[in-house]
């Protein structure tokens, strides 16, 4: 079965330091979306993306964060200067339709800012 | 902004028995899902309801979409151990935006 692959599971990373998360999506989607998950508390959403723009963004998404397809594979999320509470586990989502029920969630990339 | 309250925040059961959850908001949404989440890994869709109304089923999983588009309720009958995970209510109106509750987490005893 296709997945949502996700680099690096785990990132450690010292504050105001650059991260990269890095997401490859399913070979024939079209949508992605970056949500992230503060330890015990729910799933947020942080941005979508098609067609090599976002097409719509949360409060949370700041000028610190960015996305963007460099290679048409990978997708990735950029946060320029880490703040201790951008620790969370943050998922790439994709999907083949703008319905994004049908979204196909990785495993996550574990972020800890020290 | 939109707010889904989930209840009951946590469950532990017995290995057999039917469990039920449910979603509540103060707003309107156009799409219910139900996601359910293990450890280490991201969630995974288990239903999607569209209409006001509408009960679907999946297995031993049933879920239902409020007729006043405001709640949503996820029923698992006769549970067992692999059922264990945390479970979320998602919804969402136009746009990409899904909104999730805080989930339930359910532990179940063999």
């Amino acid at each position: 079965e296709p997945e949502v692959t996700q680099t690096p599971s785990h990132q450690v990373t010292q504050m105001g330091q650059e991260v990269i998360l890095r997401c490859v999506p399913i070979s024939n989607h079209l949508y992605f979306y970056w949500y992230r998950q503060i330890l015990g508390q729910k799933v947020e959403f942080l941005v979508s993306f098609y067609n090599n723009e976002i097409s719509e963004k949360s409060e949370i998404f700041d000028d610190q964060f960015s996305v963007e397809r460099p290679d048409g594979s990978n997708f990735t999320l950029k946060i320029r200067s880490t703040k201790l509470e951008d620790s969370a586990m943050y998922f790439c989502a994709t999907g083949v339709l703008s319905r994004n029920e049908k979204l196909f969630f990785g495993s996550g990339t574990q972020l800890s800012v020290l | 902004g939109q707010q889904l309250n989930q209840s009951p925040q946590s469950m532990f059961i017995q290995e057999g028995e039917d469990v039920s959850m449910n979603c509540t908001s103060s707003s309107i949404f156009n799409t219910w899902l139900w996601y359910k989440q293990d450890p280490g890994e991201g969630p995974v869709l288990l239903i999607a309801l569209y209409k006001a109304g509408e009960l679907t089923s999946n297995g031993r999983l049933t879920a239902q979409f409020g007729i006043t588009r405001k709640d949503s309720f996820l029923n698992i009958s006769a549970s067992i151990p692999s059922d264990v995970g945390i479970y979320f209510c998602a919804a969402n109106n136009a746009g990409n935006m899904l909104t999730f509750g805080g989930g339930t987490r359910l532990m179940v005893k063999p």
